[in-house]
Order: structure tokens, then sequence, then C-alpha cells
């Protein structure tokens, strides 16, 4: 089973909409991290937040909030006033413990934003 | 730009060639990684080096071969590959204990083997 689970493949907004990206994670563990990573067409990824399974707080920087509800073990990502530039493809991520063999990745969200 | 340099950016090789990917981060950090990505499949962690000890080999086929000469530099030996490596092979590095820190992420390499 997927331990990291990005149900939408691709999604396409109009500028200036908001979307919400989905991550559902699996994990026995009660410590982990949550990451979620941006991959524009250029291709490197490019880290957006990580957060701890013992911090539930919301979080927003700017047009990006993230949900993380443990009951749920969903960390989802939202932006608001979608623009042009935040087309990208969006990863979601999950670290079991402190271990370097536990790192996964789903298999991420195409964005498109029409302007 | 991350502080992740990665070269080449494109390579096509044949099946009987030998190269060499190479990765340098200037972020000062103790952990180095390869990733392989391909069109619809997950990120797939191949190696991972901390304190330039190889700490991971997610069971990957030995004709990859990595090496870290020292925290800075990390390199990806490529022989006789198959079509199926054509990927795109990204690098990253982490400031702490793998797994626990975000990673910073090269442009990738673009593997074509023919």
């Amino acid at each position: 089973a997927q331990k990291v689970t990005q149900a939408q493949t691709e999604i396409s907004v109009v500028e200036k909409e908001d979307v919400t990206l989905d991550c559902v994670y699996e994990t026995r563990d009660t410590t982990y991290y949550l990451f979620w990573y941006k991959q524009p067409p250029s291709g490197e990824l490019v880290f957006l937040i990580r957060r701890n399974s013992f911090d539930e707080q919301n979080e927003i920087s700017g047009r990006y909030s993230w949900n993380f509800q443990k009951s749920t073990s969903s960390f989802n990502f939202t932006i608001t006033a979608s623009q042009v530039v935040d087309s990208a493809v969006y990863f979601c991520a999950l670290s079991e413990e402190a271990g370097a063999n536990n790192l996964f990745f789903g298999t991420g969200t195409r964005l498109t934003v029409i302007p | 730009e991350t502080g992740v340099t990665q070269t080449p950016r494109h390579l096509v090789m044949g099946m009987t060639n030998k190269k060499s990917l190479k990765c340098e981060q200037h972020l000062g950090h103790n952990a180095m990684y390869w990733y392989k990505q391909s069109a619809k499949k997950p990120l797939e962690l191949m190696f991972v080096y901390s304190l330039e000890e190889r700490v991971e080999n997610n069971s990957v086929p030995s004709r990859f071969s990595p090496e870290c000469p020292n925290s800075s530099h990390l390199f990806l030996h490529l022989h006789t590959l198959q079509p199926e490596d054509s990927a795109l092979y990204l690098c990253a590095s982490s400031l702490g204990q793998p797994g626990s820190y975000e990673q910073y992420f090269g442009p990738g390499t673009r593997l074509t083997v023919t």
C-alpha cells in the first residue's frame, strides 16, 4: 500500500481561483514528518513546508496554507488566488521517525493555472 | 537556485557506455541523496549518504554505483544501463539526519538510454 496518496493526478483552475491539493498518508509511527514540494517545469523540486507529527497547527504563508488533520491522516495544501506561476507538479512526502530508509513521496498532483 | 547543482543536465548514452552524474551542494549540508523520477511513478530513493557514509541503498541494481568523496560532492556512476533506466535523476541534500530535515534538490539530469 502507498504510504502517501495524492488522489488528484491533475487539476486545472482559472487564475485567481482557490485550489486545494489533497494528501493522505499512512503510518503507524507516532513521530513523523510531512513535507510539500513544488516541481516547476524547470525540474528541480522546491521545498515548501515541513510539519512534524506533534504540531497540528495550521500554517499560512502568503497565498499558501496547509491543513494538517491527524484524525483523518491528511495534510492538504491550499493556494488562494492562484497565479499562472503556481503551475507545477506538487508532491507530498512522509518521513517516519528519523530514518533514512523511510522517505516516501506521493505520485504528485499536476496543477495548471489558466490565465 | 537552491544551492544544489547537477551536471550534466541531459545525457544520452548507449547500453554499453560508462558515464557519471555529478552533484555538488553549496549549503554546508551533511546528507546527500540520489533519486530516480520516472513518469507516473513516485520518486524513488536510491542512495543516501550521511557524513560521507552510505546509510541506505534501496535495492538498486549494481549498474548504478554511487560515490561520495566529501560532504559537498556526490557522484552516480553508470554502466551497462538498460532502456528502462531512462528517467530524471535528482540529487538532494539536507542539513542533518536523513528524514528529519527538508531536502534541497538540484535541477536533475535527464538520462536517456538508447
